[in-house]
Order: C-alpha cells, then sequence, then structure tokens
C-alpha cells in the first residue's frame, strides 16, 4: 500500500458526461499528479499539482482539469467524455515537486466510457 | 524531449530462470533520474527503484539488480531465480530536473510484460 488513495475504483458513464476523480496523497507530500494509462497511449503525464498551486502541465485535453485543495487532495474533472476517454487514471504523490522525487502511486480509477 | 525505449514487449521464462528486463533512455539533462515500477495484473503502480544519473553504482537487492550504464544511456533490471508472483507489468522511467518546467513529470517507457511459468 503506496498511502495515496484514490477514489473510486472504477467508474462506468455515457459519452458526453462528466466525471470527477479524487485523490488524496500520502501524508506529508504536497505534489500530486495524474497520470492516464490507456492501450494505444501508454503512461502520459497530464498535470501536476504542488501545494493548491499547478506545477507542469503535459498532454491534457482541454475537456480535462484538475485541481488541488488546501488540504491538498486532488481531484480530476473529466467531462465531455468520449471513448477514447477510457483509461486508467492514476494519481501519484511525492513530498517536493523536482524530478529527483519518487513519486507513489495510487490503486487508479479505471473509466469506462460507452 | 526525453524518451524511455524498451525494447522488449513481452517475455516468457520458466520459473527459477534468471530473466533481464532492457531499458534505454535519452535525455539533453545532465542531471536525471531513472526508476523502475511494477504493474501486477491487481493494476497498481509500484515503485522499485530510484536512480540518480551521477551514481553509476549497481545495486542489487535481493533476487533484483539493476545495471546502470551512462555510456550507453541504459539502466537494465535482472531478476534471478524468477518466481511466478513476478510475472508483472515493468516500466522504466525517467525525469529530469526541476529547472526545466515539465521535465520533472515522469516519462514512462512502453513497459515490457514479463510472465514466470510456473
Amino acid at each position: 500500500d503506496s498511502g495515496v488513495t484514490q477514489t473510486p475504483k472504477h467508474l462506468i458513464t455515457a459519452t458526453g458526461q462528466r466525471v470527477t476523480l479524487r485523490c488524496s496523497p500520502r501524508s506529508g507530500d504536497l505534489s500530486v499528479y495524474w497520470y492516464q494509462q490507456s492501450l494505444d497511449q501508454g503512461l502520459q503525464f497530464l498535470i501536476q499539482y504542488y501545494n493548491g498551486e499547478e506545477r507542469a502541465k503535459g498532454n491534457i485535453l482541454e475537456r480535462f482539469s484538475a485541481q488541488q485543495f488546501p488540504d491538498l487532495h486532488s481531484e480530476l474533472n473529466l467531462s465531455s467524455l468520449e471513448l477514447g476517454d477510457s483509461a486508467l487514471y492514476f494519481c501519484a504523490s511525492s513530498v517536493g515537486s523536482g524530478g529527483d522525487e519518487t513519486q507513489y502511486f495510487g490503486p487508479g480509477t479505471r473509466l469506462l466510457v460507452l | 524531449a526525453q524518451k524511455v525505449t524498451q525494447a522488449q514487449t513481452e517475455i516468457s521464462v520458466v520459473e527459477k530462470e534468471d530473466v533481464t528486463l532492457d531499458c534505454v533512455y535519452e535525455t539533453r539533462d545532465t542531471t536525471y533520474y531513472l526508476f523502475w515500477y511494477k504493474q501486477p495484473p491487481s493494476g497498481e503502480l509500484v515503485f522499485l527503484i530510484r536512480r540518480n544519473s551521477f551514481d553509476e553504482q549497481n545495486e542489487i537487492s535481493g533476487r533484483y539488480s539493476w545495471n546502470f550504464q551512462k555510456s550507453t544511456s541504459s539502466f537494465n533490471f535482472t531478476i534471478t531465480a524468477s518466481q511466478v508472483v513476478d510475472s508483472a507489468v515493468y516500466f522504466c522511467a525517467l525525469s529530469g530536473v526541476i529547472s526545466n518546467f515539465g521535465n520533472e513529470k515522469l516519462t514512462f517507457g512502453t513497459g515490457t510484460r514479463l510472465t514466470i511459468i510456473p
């Protein structure tokens, strides 16, 4: 158990809908990262927050947004869902924000868009 | 841009055999960090090891060992006396330094699916 929690574990929804994925980092970690794992794209970095502020952005679609709250938990919002958004979404956390930090991953949220 | 290549898509070995998973990386950073993660069938990503670019000392942890060679930009992972529980997808990853915004993220390889046959 990495100490990173993600809810829900599974999510099934329809095209055009909006969902929110939630992540709680390990105790003491200030950085939260979101990654998407799909069969065709592999593991892709989406976005990083550090202590409430956006730190780095990857290949995140405009339909997707995220935020980190004062208690350091983070939410990833996916809207106008398409079939291709079906994937495993991981949250990871680390103490700091640098590349030297080890990122510990949560169990993931498996999203299926029908 | 950073890149990680895991050329072996799938490997199958019989239990107790040794197996090496290859990882080759590309980066323009002079300081960088290399990682291995394991993804068992249950789906979670489990951290195995982190290596700094300025430390080329090889590391052994039980049945696992890692060979970092800067000259060939490789960071290979060997499992000795493999066990069925080692069956998983293994990912090699690379991150850069804080001064290059965006390089702090992990860039993953495509993974190697390892199957240990009993």
